[in-house]
């Protein structure tokens, strides 16, 4: 079965700190990999996602995240992070060819202004 | 961009009551539907799987005769939750897929937030 380990529950920064949130998965197959953002009282929102190519992908506000097929991994980075960027972060992967979403935990980002 | 409605987005019912959550995609078609439940501090966990015109699929240990799935239209899924208790004060949130978009075409809804008194 497929299961997505987020790293850290909590993250605390300072306004311009770089940020990387961890994300591995488990499963047997081929994966599509997302990352998701929930800002405070709002809904789920697609950051950015992997299907094949660049294992690099870039998403939206300036955050990227790096497949590395080798560690099951898609961790999630931004260089300088900013205020509005404090929300909950969910990693997502679902099957090639599968319907369903699998979430990790999720991690809670504060950025202190 | 594609946007979901869910309706209401909270809610306060006696145990005992039944409360119906709907979940409509306003600017697609959305042959599937999947609804999650979220607790505090945890991931969203998928409870069923809403394909329109047929039965739902429900997830180990997800009982289909209490969160019953009705998936009428390309447009509108609900989820009630039938004869509520107080360990089913949840967050309950809907996706819709627009398989249009292909393999990343997920949106979400907002999110009901239940409690049951």
């Amino acid at each position: 079965a497929q299961s997505v380990s987020q790293h850290n529950h909590h993250v605390i920064l300072s306004e311009a700190a770089s940020l990387e949130l961890g994300c591995n998965y488990s499963y047997g197959g081929t994966v599509n990999l997302f990352w998701y953002v929930q800002y405070p009282g709002q809904h789920l929102q697609l950051l950015l996602k992997y299907f094949s190519g660049d294992p690099l992908v870039k998403g939206i506000k300036g955050f990227e995240a790096e497949f590395i097929k080798s560690k099951f991994s898609f961790n999630l980075r931004k260089p300088s992070v900013q205020w509005s960027d404090t929300a909950e972060y969910f990693c997502a992967v679902n099957g090639r060819g599968g319907n369903k979403l699998v979430f990790g935990a999720g991690t809670i980002l504060r950025v202190k202004s | 961009g594609a946007v979901v409605s869910q309706h209401p987005s909270w809610v306060i019912c006696k145990s005992g009551t039944s409360v119906k959550i709907e979940c409509r995609s306003l600017d697609f078609q959305a042959t599937t539907m999947f609804w999650y439940r979220q607790f505090p501090k945890q991931s969203l966990m998928l409870m069923a799987t809403s394909n329109e015109g047929s039965k739902a699929t429900y997830e180990q240990g997800v009982e289909k005769d209490k969160f019953l799935i009705n998936h009428a239209s390309l447009t509108l899924s609900t989820l009630t939750v039938t004869s509520a208790h107080p360990e089913d004060s949840s967050f309950y949130i809907c996706s819709a897929r627009d398989m249009v978009q292909g393999a990343g075409g997920y949106t979400f809804g907002s999110g009901t937030r239940l409690t049951v008194v």
